[in-house]
């Protein structure tokens, strides 16, 4: 089945500090890959997309680069600011599982001044 | 386009009462989700809808739990005779395509006291 691993956290930084978060995953058919966001209290936003190997999703500074080779999904943003302290999820839709997304646990991350 | 709307965005209900969530999605998305999420997970699927016909449910779906779409339009996730282990979040999400990522609401957080 599918399944999608995720750097367990929290993760703390400064601002201005470079922000990685591991994903990888396990699917049966050709996914898309996905990160959303969730702030406090909130529901998940879509940060960013690729739908095939070697496409880069970014948004508001944020990166990922679908890498089928090594079937990853890593999150990267070069400066982080305090409005990204958030909890983090990597996702996957499967064609073979008729494009239900599938999760990570998610990782909190905190930005201190 | 107004976002995925649902309602209420709390509850609190005692053990055994029935409960009734809302979801209204986006008007021209024809795939509705629910998703249920509890603290320091990833949302779980639960099931989800292609216009009013109802596709698949998670075996974690116990038979107290039943979801509609009346029209193809706004859909309810009703949770018969609750229990604590109810407690979580419940998301909605629609989507027109597939693989192009869902939109979220807002959640209803559910507390089975």
């Amino acid at each position: 089945g599918d399944s999608v691993t995720q750097m367990e956290g929290p993760v703390t930084l400064s601002e201005e500090a470079f922000l990685t978060i591991n994903c990888t995953y396990t699917a049966t058919g050709y996914p898309s890959l996905f990160w959303y966001v969730q702030y406090p209290g909130e529901g998940l936003q879509l940060l960013l997309k690729a739908t095939k190997a070697d496409d880069k999703g970014s948004n508001k500074g944020f990166e990922a680069t679908y890498r089928k080779e090594t079937t990853s999904f890593h999150l990267e943003k070069g400066s982080v600011q305090v409005s990204d302290s958030a909890v983090y999820f990597c996702a996957l839709s499967d064609p073979n599982n008729d494009y239900k997304l599938s999760f990570g646990a998610g990782t909190t991350v905190t930005v201190r001044a | 386009d107004t976002g995925v709307s649902q309602n209420p965005r709390h509850k609190i209900t005692k053990r055994g009462q029935n409960v009734t969530f809302r979801c209204d999605p986006i008007s021209e998305h024809n795939r509705l989700y629910w998703y249920r999420q509890t603290l320091g997970q990833g949302p779980e699927f639960l099931t989800y809808f292609q216009n009013e016909a109802q596709l698949e449910k998670s075996r974690l779906l116990s038979d107290r739990f039943s979801a509609e779409r009346p029209k193809g339009s706004f859909s309810t996730l009703e949770i018969q005779r609750t229990e604590q282990g109810d407690s979580a979040m419940y998301l909605c999400a629609s989507t027109k395509q597939e693989n192009y990522g869902y939109t979220f609401g807002s959640g209803t957080r559910l507390t089975v006291v």
